[in-house]
């Protein structure tokens, strides 16, 4: 089945800065690519998500990238401010047999904006 | 919005026991899923289930049964609880991809300690 790697599990960063977040996926069938950002205590939210379709999707401060050929898709936040410190999940989902529907989760990073 | 309601927040059991976490959502989704959170591992999907009366084993499927006899109630079963289960169980629910319904969505979690 797949599998989704995630680097960094820790991330710290200066306000202000940029922060990247890079995954990487085994299944070349995987066409769906979300990112979920969990804060202390709550729920894992979607934040941004792409299709393999596309190689690049932004969202005001937050962007993601996707090279198909490498297999790896990337999160990055620019102008990083302390409410963007959370746990962050990458996925990949690929529809067909027993995993329809499925999203198979990278491990998350957690990352630290210092004022 | 997106509803999915776990019907515990907290939860606490003795080893032996007989658990049901209850999960409905109010978006008339086909899948549903049970993942299980513990520090430094992830999400990691227990169960998920992309019809009424259908079920799929995820990574970690031992020790845990599901049901799912209505299509807005997906419920997690832990046979015999183990102090190995104590966790924070999170309840998602998606529909098909290539549509407005594709993204899942997650419950509150109900954390869950086995004494």
């Amino acid at each position: 089945g797949e599998n989704v790697e995630q680097h960094p599990s820790t991330l710290s960063v200066q306000e202000g800065d940029s922060a990247v977040i890079k995954c990487t996926y085994s299944d070349s069938a995987s066409n769906y690519f979300p990112w979920y950002k969990q804060e202390l205590g709550k729920r894992p939210q979607l934040i941004i998500d792409i299709r393999s379709n596309v190689g690049e999707k932004k969202d005001q401060r937050i962007a993601v990238t996707l090279n198909k050929t490498a297999k790896h898709f990337s999160l990055h936040i620019t102008e990083t401010q302390p409410e963007d410190s959370a746990v962050y999940f990458c996925a990949a989902r690929a529809d067909r047999g027993s995993t329809l529907g499925r999203l198979y989760f990278g491990r998350g990073t957690q990352l630290t904006v210092w004022p | 919005d997106v509803k999915v309601t776990q019907s515990s927040r907290y939860l606490v059991k003795r080893t032996g026991e007989k658990v049901f976490l209850e999960c409905v959502q109010d978006m008339d989704h086909e899948n549903m899923f049970w993942y299980r959170q513990d520090p430094g591992l992830g999400l990691r999907l227990i169960y998920f289930s992309y019809d009424v009366k259908m079920k799929e084993k995820g990574d970690i499927p031992e020790g845990y049964s599901v049901s799912r006899e209505k299509k807005e109630r997906f419920s997690l079963i832990l046979e015999s609880a183990s102090t190995n289960q104590t966790s924070m169980y999170l309840c998602a629910s998606g529909g098909p991809l290539r549509t407005s319904r594709m993204t899942q969505h997650f419950g509150d979690g109900t954390r869950l300690s086995i004494l």
